[in-house]
């Protein structure tokens, strides 16, 4: 499967443990998308990175919040000091870089569920 | 980008038409109309997406209005697994912002047997 993969699918942490999740976009994709998304919300942006740039990050990513992407492969999301208001499901998307042949969709992983108790 | 209104619920029977109904009133010139759908548990899916003329593909048809103003996602037979959040998105294609999306609540489609 080629698909975009999330790793952990479910996490559950007490509050104020830190947590890092994974990304791994399609392979020929260049950008990549961090969403999150809560209970009967649509998902909501967080960054955005072309190749390993961090080019844009909402004003919901808190100083408690870190996005990398080395090498421009997969990235990583971590949270630290997780709090209760954090719970939510954490979206990945890619899409790969606009040209001839190429859209614009953006590929969705199927998230990783965060739970903060 | 521009706002979409869509209901938040709608049902259909198996096998019938779903018609989703989305109003993009103040959508620009430059701005392209793009459904994505999640079921359950899972991420959004792209469904299709056009500009002012009607679009077809393997999963669904998309019909815009003349003046661009609404438009209507088309299931032309709903299976249960069709149920799920359909989102209306406007947005200037390939740029705005760096290209994220922005979602609204969407309209949970529940087909039934």
């Amino acid at each position: 499967d080629t698909g975009v993969s999330q790793d952990p699918r479910h996490k559950i942490t007490k509050r104020g443990q830190n947590v890092t999740f994974r990304c791994d976009p399609i392979s020929e994709h260049n950008r990549l998308y961090w969403y999150r998304q809560t209970l009967g919300q649509g998902p909501e942006f967080l960054t955005y990175f072309q190749n390993e740039a961090q080019l844009e990050k909402s004003r919901l990513l808190s100083d408690r919040f870190s996005a990398e992407r080395p090498k421009g492969s997969f990235s990583t999301l971590e949270i630290q000091r997780t709090e209760q208001g954090d719970s939510a499901m954490y979206l990945c998307a890619s899409r790969p870089n606009p040209g001839l042949g190429f859209t614009d969709t953006q590929y969705f992983g199927p998230g990783t569920r965060l739970t903060v108790l | 980008d521009a706002k979409t209104t869509q209901p938040p619920s709608m049902d259909c029977a198996e096998g019938r038409a779903a018609n989703l109904p989305c109003n993009h009133s103040t959508i620009s010139g430059n701005e392209y109309v793009y459904w994505y759908r999640q079921i359950h548990s899972q991420g959004p899916q792209y469904i299709i997406h056009g500009l002012k003329n009607n679009e077809t593909n393997e999963m669904a048809s998309l019909i815009i209005t003349e003046d661009r103003k609404s438009s209507t996602l088309i299931l032309p037979h709903a299976t249960l697994r069709d149920t799920a959040v359909y989102y209306c998105i406007v947005r200037v294609r390939y740029g705005g912002s760096q290209g994220n999306l922005i979602f609204g609540k969407g309209t949970k489609l529940s087909v039934k047997p």
